[in-house]
């Protein structure tokens, strides 16, 4: 099955500061590659997600960019806000099975 | 908006029961999964439903997992005999086609004794 693993595994970064998490995968049939937040004791919810034939998307301060090569794709949080602390999750999905396998997940802790 | 419903929010049984976890997936959404996610880690795939059968599984959906579809709105998680490593939040998602996004339900939280 897809081996799905996000670095780092907990990261805290200064108010203001960016953040940055990787995702690698395996399936190199995996063509649509999301990013998920879950807030403490809250169901995970998207917050951007990004199709194979595009390398980089923004939505204001959230941006992902996809290396299909290199089978990686990273999420960008610029001007962190104290909001912005959640657990984050990969979950790329390959639309020919329909599984979605999340990726390790990465605590993100902004310091005020 | 329209939203994942799960029930019961908690629920708490004794090891070796049998428990029933229900879910109404959004209406026009064909594609149901069921997740679990043991306190403080990652989300795990447990069973992924489509056109009335299961589609994907996972290694821990084992015997005493089944899913269902009883009528045209509920979908449904049953663990048939608990045991102590099943507590865990349990969520269910649907998915539209032609999308990737997985909507959630707020979850249940399942504690076996």
């Amino acid at each position: 099955g897809e081996n799905v693993e996000q670095h780092p595994s907990t990261l805290s970064v200064q108010e203001g500061d960016s953040a940055v998490i990787k995702c690698t995968y395996s399936d190199s049939a995996s063509n649509y590659f999301p990013w998920y937040k879950q807030e403490l004791g809250k169901r995970p919810q998207l917050i951007i997600d990004i199709r194979s034939n595009v390398g980089e998307k923004k939505d204001q301060r959230i941006a992902v960019t996809l290396n299909k090569t290199a089978k990686h794709f990273s999420l960008h949080i610029t001007e962190t806000q104290p909001e912005d602390s959640a657990v984050y999750f990969c979950a790329p999905i390959n639309f020919g099975n329909e599984k979605l396998t999340f990726g390790t997940g990465t605590r993100l802790t902004i310091i005020p | 908006e329209p939203e994942v419903t799960q029930t019961p929010s908690h629920q708490v049984t004794q090891m070796g029961q049998e428990v029933i976890l229900r879910c109404v997936p959004i209406s026009n959404h064909l594609y149901f999964y069921w997740y679990r996610q043991i306190l403080g880690q990652k989300v795990e795939f447990l069973v992924s439903f489509y056109n009335n059968e299961i589609s994907e599984k996972s290694e821990i959906f084992d015997d005493q997992f089944s899913v269902e579809r009883p009528d045209g709105s509920n979908f449904t998680l049953k663990i048939r005999s608990t045991k102590l490593e099943d507590s865990a939040m349990y969520f269910c998602a649907s998915k539209p086609t032609g999308s990737g996004e997985l909507f959630f339900g707020e979850g249940s939280r399942l504690t076996v004794l």
